[in-house]
């Protein structure tokens, strides 16, 4: 089967550090994504990971372990823009099936 | 540069009623394209995907149908709308890269 955690809600103080981790089990793994999403809009691209590691872009950063089935997504110095739902997504061994997580909607508070 | 539109942008629909929601790409060839739902408060659910003209692959079996008549254009049906059709439909694109980009949405109210 296919399952995606992550958790439902998060608040941070504006100029802090956030974690927002996610855990898969799925039939196959291609790579994983993160999106952010504003309420009432479409989600837009973060970052991929597909080996172990760290990948920096700016203020995000996403990290992956495959072994433990497991990634993270860091924002770093909050900005009050910064509110929304973050999504992680894997895709299978196919290639074309992604499997989307329930979302965390983080808050980001002055 | 590629973009991608969606339209309408918000729809009210009585039970019962047929559904044609359309997905253009621009600025890029032979794409895949995919068909989102996401519910109220929650994740996006992959519909339908297509790796090109013709070619349609379901994921969720429902009373909707997708159709790819041309090579970046991708079309969402049905013929009789249930009140549980009802959601946030994304139309996505994939080109080159791994990632997907999606469109603006249609917001679907069956009432």
């Amino acid at each position: 089967g296919q399952n995606i955690d992550q958790p439902t809600e998060m608040t941070a103080t504006e100029g802090a550090i956030v974690q927002i981790n996610c855990t898969y089990q799925t039939s196959g793994f291609n790579g994983l994504f993160w999106y952010q999403q504003h309420a009432g809009e479409a989600p837009t691209f973060l970052s991929y990971n597909v080996l172990d590691g760290l990948e920096e872009k700016g203020r995000f950063s996403s990290f992956l372990s495959r072994s433990k089935g497991y990634s993270y997504l860091l924002l770093k110095e909050l900005q009050m823009k910064d509110s929304a739902s973050y999504l992680c997504a894997v895709k299978d061994n196919y290639g074309q099936n992604f499997v989307f997580g329930p979302g965390t909607r983080l808050s980001v508070l002055p | 540069s590629q973009t991608i539109h969606q339209w309408p942008a918000t729809l009210v629909q009585p039970v019962g009623s047929p559904l044609s929601l359309e997905c253009t790409v621009e600025g890029t060839s032979n794409p895949n394209l995919y068909w989102y739902r996401q519910a109220a408060g929650r994740g996006l659910q992959l519909l339908f995907y297509s790796v090109g003209i013709g070619q349609i692959s379901s994921e969720v079996p429902q009373n909707l149908s997708a159709s790819r008549p041309q090579d970046r254009q991708f079309i969402l049906s049905s013929k009789k709308l249930l009140l549980s059709d009802s959601g946030f439909y994304l139309c996505a694109y994939r080109a080159r890269g791994e990632e997907q980009y999606f469109g603006p949405g249609t917001r679907l109210t069956v009432t």
